[in-house]
């Protein structure tokens, strides 16, 4: 079919190195924040969320960092593993918007053996 | 682990036929979502809804009707496939509020 969209970036890190993956978001008015991984031929699943009072977030493996002042946004993977390998989907709550969640464009990892 | 379905998972149909793409979730949630995303690609909104009888295009245009009868299922109707239709159709439920959007496993759809 045809292509809608962006193809994703990669990010290529080796097993056992830390993994940054970043993403902007646009509206200032954003009160809730997911991070998703997406494998192969999957629906996405919930990794790690955040509510915009908070900074920082620690789950397992796994830390989000929210930046208001420049809308960024960020999960870490610590000590990656092959099992890692994935698209990675950030996606924030717009509280204005009728609660709708708006997703950016993903992040494909690749995690070298 | 999220309760929400969907049905065909892969489907390879002819141009010109009718099909209807099935998901259901048993988590009482009030919205549900559809989401086309072509292999690696971004996930766009096509429809959504927020209850029984409210239906709503989403961000990108799409030739797909839905339906909210029930508010456990919202099936995705394609009166007559294209090969421009072949894509992953993703359905989502959220509770009422902000919170986590659950996602079914998606169907997979190739037109010939």
């Amino acid at each position: 079919g045809e292509s809608v969209g962006l193809h994703l970036p990669t990010l290529s890190v080796q097993e056992g190195d830390n993994s940054i993956i970043n993403c902007a978001y646009s509206n200032s008015a954003s009160d809730y924040f997911i991070w998703y991984k997406q494998e192969s031929g999957k629906g996405p699943q919930f990794i790690i969320d955040i509510r915009s009072n908070m900074d920082k977030r620690q789950g397992q493996r796994v830390t989000v960092l929210l930046n208001k002042t420049v809308k960024h946004l960020s999960l870490q993977i610590a000590a990656t593993q092959p099992g890692d390998s994935a698209v990675y989907f950030c996606a924030e709550n717009i509280n204005n918007a009728g609660n709708m969640l708006t997703f950016g464009g993903g992040t494909r990892l690749m995690v070298k053996p | 682990e999220a309760d929400i379905y969907q049905t065909p998972r892969y489907l390879v149909i002819g141009t010109g036929k009718k099909i209807t793409l099935e998901c259901s979730q048993t988590m009482g949630h009030d919205k549900m979502y559809w989401y086309q995303q072509d292999p690696g690609m971004e996930l766009h909104l096509i429809h959504y809804s927020y209850g029984v009888n409210s239906t709503e295009k989403g961000d990108l245009s799409s030739e797909s009707t839905v339906s909210r009868i029930r508010t456990e299922h919202f099936p995705l109707t394609l009166e007559s496939a294209r090969p421009s239709h072949t894509s992953q159709y993703l359905c989502a439920s959220r509770s009422r509020g902000a919170g986590e959007l659950f996602f079914g496993e998606g169907s997979r759809l190739t037109v010939l």
